[in-house]
């Protein structure tokens, strides 16, 4: 089955303190992203990746890293996580020429305290 | 920037009836268009994907058209169901980096 996965789906934490949510496709997409989607302001693209060790900014990157060491995996970072990226987190990947659809995880609800 | 306004934010209908969701966009240069389904706790499923080129897709009890000049997608729902209750995003791909721009999305509920 295709598939985006996520985790945790749920994570509280403390301010400061280094955290990653990972992120997998089994479908051999080029293309990966993260999203966050806050309340009022719909889904906002933080990073994204054309490919292995080709990463680049979205709209908000600030505060956030990524790496894309294997095509299937694109982690996100986050060394020192502060209240405003309390949100809800999504990764997403579609092939490269975009031409069939997008494919989303479930989410990973993330409060920072 | 590409801004995407998704109109009404909230509709309630009574099962059985045909509706209309609202997506428009401001930039008409657009790779392509897609309509997604959040349920709640749940990630976003693509239901329909339209290529800029193209001017309306369907699939089942939907149907999604595209006027890129004027700005304009629209989602058609046929004999709503109770399981259509859900909210409905429009997301415009960009012609540069892939991104998809979404908008606020539309809560839908279908009342038995």
């Amino acid at each position: 089955e295709a598939q985006v996965t996520q985790n945790p789906r749920y994570l509280i934490t403390v301010t400061g303190k280094k955290l990653t949510v990972t992120c997998s496709q089994n479908m051999n997409h080029e293309y990966m992203s993260w999203y966050r989607q806050d309340p009022g302001l719909g889904l906002r693209q933080i990073y994204y990746s054309m490919n292995v060790e080709v990463t680049d900014k979205g709209d908000v990157p600030e505060g956030y890293k990524v790496s894309r060491k294997e095509k299937r995996n694109f982690p996100l970072i986050l060394e020192s996580p502060s209240p405003n990226q309390t949100s809800l987190y999504f990764c997403a990947s579609s092939t490269r020429d975009r031409a069939l659809r997008t494919y989303f995880g479930s989410g990973t609800r993330l409060t920072v305290v | 920037k590409q801004e995407v306004t998704q109109i009404p934010a909230a509709l309630s209908v009574p099962e059985g009836e045909n509706l209309v969701l609202n997506c428009s966009f401001t930039d008409s240069a657009i790779y392509n268009l897609q309509w997604f389904r959040q349920d709640p706790g749940k990630g976003l499923t693509s239901l329909l994907l339209i290529q800029s080129s193209q001017r309306e897709q369907t699939s089942g009890r939907l149907n999604a058209s595209l006027d890129k000049s004027s700005g304009r997608s629209t989602l058609y729902i046929a004999a709503s169901q109770p399981g259509d209750s859900a909210t409905y995003l429009c997301a415009v791909g960009g012609t540069g980096a892939n991104n998809l721009f979404f908008g606020t999305g539309t809560r839908l509920t279908v009342i038995p």
